[in-house]
């Protein structure tokens, strides 16, 4: 199975700052790579697949890059409705695989 | 919109069986593989099975492998998630959830969830 390592596991951050979240394969996976937002209670919303192509809708301060096995998420100026726990998902190869998720809160 | 509704969650005793349904609507249902993925109590997700679009290939973690099987009825816009001797492990809320395409790994929409507790 793939794993996928992900970095930190939690966060704090100020109202616009850049966040960035860390990604990593445990072998080459390509650009296969999505990253899910999930909201305390509510089921995961896809933010970016391919590891770099935003889902129409979402706003253009979430960013992802990377291929192979290193892997960016990006928030420019992170904004209070953010606040959620951000996953890594791997889809090269069965299983599908996620990362642990990093939990990210407001200072 | 694509919507994806569950349904069938409950508490069983651990040995028990379970049934979970997933009526999606707002797409062509027929024409993408499906999913269901588990989150348990306060923990990350895990990706539990895969279905493809026309119900032939079926893919499942290994930790559910004979005891769970995934189904779709293409006419009833229905995925189903049959759970046999259900562990108090498999407790979790449980999505179904769209692929992006017909026989791909890759998630996109989710439902609201299902909540399955096994407990005595």
């Amino acid at each position: 199975d793939i794993q996928m390592t992900q970095s930190p596991s939690s966060l704090s951050a100020s109202v616009g700052d850049r966040v960035t979240i860390t990604c990593q394969a445990s072998q080459d996976i390509s650009n296969y790579l999505n990253w899910y937002q999930q909201k305390p209670g509510k089921a995961p919303k896809l933010l970016i697949d391919d590891a770099s192509n935003l889902e129409t809708g979402v706003p253009s301060r979430f960013s992802g890059s990377g291929s192979g096995t290193d892997f960016t998420f990006t928030i420019s100026s992170l904004q209070p409705e953010d606040i959620a726990t951000y996953y890594c998902q791997q889809y090269d190869n069965l299983p599908v695989t996620f990362g642990q998720g990093t939990r990210l809160e407001i200072k | 919109q694509v919507q994806l509704v569950e349904s069938g969650g409950g508490v069983v005793q651990p040995g028990r069986s379970l049934r979970l349904s997933c009526a999606a609507s707002g797409f062509t249902f027929s024409s993408y593989g499906m999913h269901w993925v588990r989150q348990a109590p306060g923990k990350g997700l895990e990706w539990v099975a895969v279905i493809s679009y026309h119900g032939t290939n079926k893919y499942y973690v290994d930790s559910v492998k004979g005891r769970f099987t995934i189904s779709r009825d293409n006419s009833k816009n229905t995925l189903y998630l049959q759970m046999n001797s259900l562990r108090a492990e498999d407790t979790a809320v449980y999505y179904c959830a769209k692929d992006r395409g017909l026989t791909g790994y890759s998630p996109d929409y989710w439902g609201q969830g299902a909540l399955v507790t096994v407990s005595s």
